[in-house]
C-alpha cells in the first residue's frame, strides 16, 4: 500500500534550470495538493486540483505550474528555478477535499544554488 | 483573512509530564479542524479531525478538543517517542479544498 509517492526525494538545481516533481497516489482520491514547507512559515499551498484535468492556484503559485492529466498523478513544474524556491515540497491527496483528511507524501528537498 | 496560529512554537517536557498544545483559528464557517504529526524528514501524518465545538477525540496518550475559537491537543504522560512537530490545520467554507496550516509546535520529550 504505497499511498502518496513523490519523485525525486532530493534535488539540487542551478538558478534558471527547470525541473518537474512527480506525485502519484494509489487511493483513487479526487483532490491533490502541492505544498511547500519553509522554516518558520509552516505549510503553504502552491496549487491544487479537485479532479482529473483541473488545477487551481493556492496561496503561493508564482513561479510554479502544475498539471493533472491522470487522476493518480499531479505534476509540479519549475520553469526557471530561483534560490527563493529552495524548500521542502510536499504532495498530498484527499478523497473529497478540505473536510476530509489529507494524506501526505514523504517530501522532496529542493535546493537551488 | 483565514488564519491559524499555534503556540508554543517549541515545548520541552520530561517523560510523564502532561501538557497541552494550543491552536487558535480565525476561519469563516469552519468545516474541519485537523491535527497532524510530523517527524523529521517525513511528511505530516494524520491524527484527528474535529468538526464542531465540544467535540473530542482520543488516540493513546493524545486527546484533541475543539471550541469555537481554539483547539487543544492534550498529551497525557508523554513518552520520548511522542517527540515530533504537531501541526494544526483548518478548512473553512471560503476555501473549498484548501487547508490553512499553523506553523506547528515542536515537542521534545526527555526520558
Amino acid at each position: 500500500n504505497a499511498g502518496v509517492t513523490q519523485t525525486p526525494k532530493f534535488r539540487v538545481l542551478k538558478t534558471g534550470q527547470s525541473m518537474t516533481l512527480l506525485c502519484a497516489q494509489d487511493m483513487n482520491h479526487e483532490y491533490m495538493y502541492w505544498y511547500r514547507q519553509d522554516p518558520g512559515m509552516g505549510l503553504r499551498l502552491i496549487h491544487y486540483s479537485v479532479g482529473e484535468g483541473t488545477t487551481a492556484k493556492g496561496e503561493v503559485p508564482d513561479g510554479y505550474n502544475v498539471s493533472r492529466l491522470k487522476k493518480q498523478n499531479f505534476l509540479l513544474g519549475l520553469e526557471s528555478a530561483a534560490p527563493s524556491q529552495t524548500s521542502v515540497y510536499f504532495c498530498a491527496s484527499s478523497p473529497r477535499g478540505g473536510d476530509t483528511e489529507a494524506f501526505f507524501g514523504q517530501g522532496t528537498r529542493l535546493t537551488v544554488v | 483573512e483565514d488564519q491559524v496560529t499555534q503556540s508554543p512554537e517549541a515545548l520541552r517536557l520530561q517523560e510523564g509530564e502532561s501538557s497541552s498544545l494550543n491552536c487558535s483559528y480565525t476561519v469563516s464557517g469552519l468545516r474541519g479542524l485537523f491535527w497532524y504529526r510530523q517527524d523529521p524528514g517525513k511528511g505530516p501524518e494524520f491524527l484527528f479531525t474535529l468538526y464542531s465545538a465540544g467535540e473530542e477525540k482520543e488516540k493513546e496518550r493524545l486527546k484533541a478538543t475543539l471550541t469555537k475559537k481554539e483547539s487543544f491537543l492534550h498529551i497525557t504522560a508523554p513518552k520520548p517517542e511522542d517527540s515530533a512537530t504537531y501541526l494544526c490545520a483548518a478548512h473553512g467554507s471560503s476555501n473549498t479544498g484548501k487547508l490553512i496550516f499553523g506553523q506547528g509546535t515542536t515537542l521534545q520529550v526527555k526520558p
